[in-house]
Order: C-alpha cells, then structure tokens, then sequence
C-alpha cells in the first residue's frame, strides 16, 4: 500500500547547527503534508503543515520544502536546541480534502541535540 | 484552549477482555480520528469520526470499533483483545474532516494485555 517513510532512522547535531530532516512519499494523490514531533510519554505534537500547490512555508525556526516532482518532504529546524530532541514524524493526507482525513504517517526519525 | 483530553491514561487488561477508550477533542472541533502506534508497525489510522458518523476507516478488523457522541467526544472499544493489541492508542481532532487543517493529538492511552 501507499506510505510515508523516512530517510534516516535517527539523527544527531550539535546544539545551535541547523537540522534537516527528510522524509519520501509515494501517494502523488497527496495533497496536505504534516511535520509532527513526539517527545517521551505525549502524543505528537503538530510543527508545520504544507499544501500541495505550495513548495515552502516557514515557521518560527521551522522551514518545510516540498518537491512534488520527486516526492520528497523535508523539515529544516534553525539553530537546534536540546529541547528540540524528539521523534519527528511525516504524514499525509491522502483521502483529499473533501473526503475525509486519514494520514499516513512515516516511520520517524529520531533527532539527538548534543549540548 | 484545553487540547485533546484522553482517558485513562494506562490501562492493563488481559485477553479476551474488551476495552472502551475515551477522547474529548478540543472544544469546536468536531471530527476526531483514532490511531494505533505500535514500535513494529508505527502510526496506523483505526478510524474518523464526524456528526456522529464514521467517515472513514483503516485496516483493522471488527474488533475495534468506535462511535460519536452529539458532542464530539468519541470512544472506542476492542473487544476479544489479544496481545497484539497491546499499543499506544492515539486521539486526534481537527474543525472538520478533509479540510486539510492539522489534526491535533492527545497524549493517548497506553493498553497493555496480559
């Protein structure tokens, strides 16, 4: 079936360097993507969510690319503080946005923030 | 603004039992989704619920079921339960289905079988 995955199972950065964090697709009918952070014992947290008629949207440190010619999916996090070390997940929604929602999530990457 | 409140938060059982999991999604939002997360399988969609019907649901068999209620709150049940189903149960809201808003989670019910 179609799914969400990840590049790489984890990461690791020095405190204050950039992250990127990449994540691939396969359902070209996809027209919503969501970065969600889990952290330990909570549910994932919402980040920053794109449209498909859109290749970038940035947030407060936060910056999502969109290629939808390759289907690739990637969170940029600026100057990487310990707080931000979770599990970070993609998702879509792959049911359109008149039919309902029903992500599909990838499979995570943890990032470490080294002080 | 409260967020999407989840009860209990541990739950044990063993199998063969039946289990109903609560949700309150954030006030106003009216569609709620249920997730299963599972370190072998990941995130995977159970099922989404709005106006009291379900509009849309994942892979699962018969045994897990939910329902709405007139106030958005929604619950879900696995009957028969088998070890297998021990997961961490994830409840997300948003403002309506399929408008491409996020979906807000829960913190989730953790249920383990015995």
């Amino acid at each position: 079936g179609e799914s969400v995955g990840l590049h790489l199972p984890t990461l690791s950065v020095q405190e204050g360097d950039n992250s990127i964090i990449n994540c691939a697709y396969s359902n070209s009918a996809s027209d919503y993507f969501i970065w969600y952070k889990q952290e330990s014992g909570k549910g994932p947290q919402f980040i920053i969510d794109i449209r498909s008629n859109m290749d970038k949207r940035q947030g407060q440190r936060v910056t999502v690319l969109l290629n939808k010619t390759v289907k690739h999916l990637s969170l940029q996090i600026a100057a990487t503080q310990p707080g931000d070390s979770a599990v970070y997940f993609c998702a879509e929604n792959s049911l359109g946005e008149t039919s309902g929602s029903r992500l599909t999530f990838g499979e995570g990457t943890q990032l470490t923030v080294n002080p | 603004k409260a967020g999407v409140t989840q009860t209990p938060r541990y739950l044990i059982k063993t199998r063969g039992q039946q289990v109903t999991l609560s949700c309150s999604p954030i006030s106003g939002h009216r569609s709620v989704s249920w997730y299963q997360q599972t370190p072998g399988q990941g995130l995977q969609f159970l099922f989404e619920y709005f106006s009291e019907t379900q509009r849309n649901k994942g892979n699962f068999p018969g045994r897990f079921s939910g329902r709405q209620f007139s106030n958005s709150r929604s619950e879900m049940n696995v009957s028969t339960l088998e070890l297998g189903d021990s997961a961490l149960y994830l409840c997300a809201s948003s403002l309506f289905p399929g408008s491409n808003q996020p979906q807000h989670f829960g913190d989730g019910t953790r249920l383990s079988i015995l």
